[in-house]
């Protein structure tokens, strides 16, 4: 079975640009989690989907927002992009958004703002 | 919300050594502690879980203990290699429902150096 796959691998963009990440889940899986990570902050949630909806999200501001199709596949947005967006872009996907699913990461995608 | 600490943070030891790495955690309604290892360039991969309702698990050279009294739980790595060297992450989760849904928390990272 293929893993997650995310695109594009990397971006550069500038401050005040947006910005849309892909990620496609595992075959089957119908739940979809995104994360940031930073040196600083390490992990931290976004915000998850399941079955085109969000179900949960992170603090993060508005600009950060996301959505799912009805393949599973998600996208997330980040808008007015500022340097501290910088960061690496993970998403996760499991079967159900249940109780204790195990989550699946992609290779992520790396975003540089400039 | 949840806080999940992570020690130590960098952790160095000579091939064939074991190495221990220790989180605790702050919700006492957690019931999922999944570790995984951070190669450069790739995104975290698991290499074990435990759920609360079970002390302990093993597989191969890994295992993973939990404490729910005390609210911690360790990844044990015995017999290193050099291939074990990556940063290793623990997590933690509730149930499903409310903000819990898809969400895990983690700690701070590992940096896990095995020296040949």
């Amino acid at each position: 079975k293929a893993g997650v796959t995310q695109t594009p691998r990397y971006l550069i963009k500038t401050r005040g640009q947006q910005v849309t990440l892909s990620c496609s889940p595992i075959s089957g899986h119908r739940s979809v989690s995104w994360y940031q990570q930073t040196p600083g902050q390490g992990l931290q949630f976004l915000f998850e989907y399941f079955s085109e909806t969000q179900r949960n999200k992170g603090n993060f501001p508005g600009r950060f927002s996301g959505r799912q199709f009805s393949n599973s596949r998600s996208e997330m947005n980040v808008s007015t992009l500022e340097l501290g967006d910088s960061a690496l872009y993970l998403c996760a996907s499991s079967l159900m958004s249940g109780n204790q699913e195990t989550q699946y990461f992609g290779p992520g995608t790396r975003l540089l703002v400039l | 919300g949840e806080n999940v600490e992570q020690h130590p943070s960098t952790l160095s030891v000579q091939e064939g050594d074991s190495a221990v790495i220790k989180c605790t955690y702050s919700d006492s309604a957690s019931n999922y502690f999944p570790w995984y290892k951070q190669e450069l360039g790739k995104g975290p991969q698991l290499i074990i879980d435990i759920r609360s309702n079970v002390g302990e698990k093993k597989d191969q050279r890994i295992a993973v203990t939990l404490n729910k009294t005390a609210k911690h739980f360790s990844l044990h790595i015995t017999e290193t290699q050099p291939e074990d060297s990556a940063v290793y992450f623990c997590a933690a989760s509730r149930g499903a429902g409310g903000t819990s849904y898809g969400k895990l928390t983690f700690g701070q990272g590992t940096i896990l150096t095995v020296h040949p």
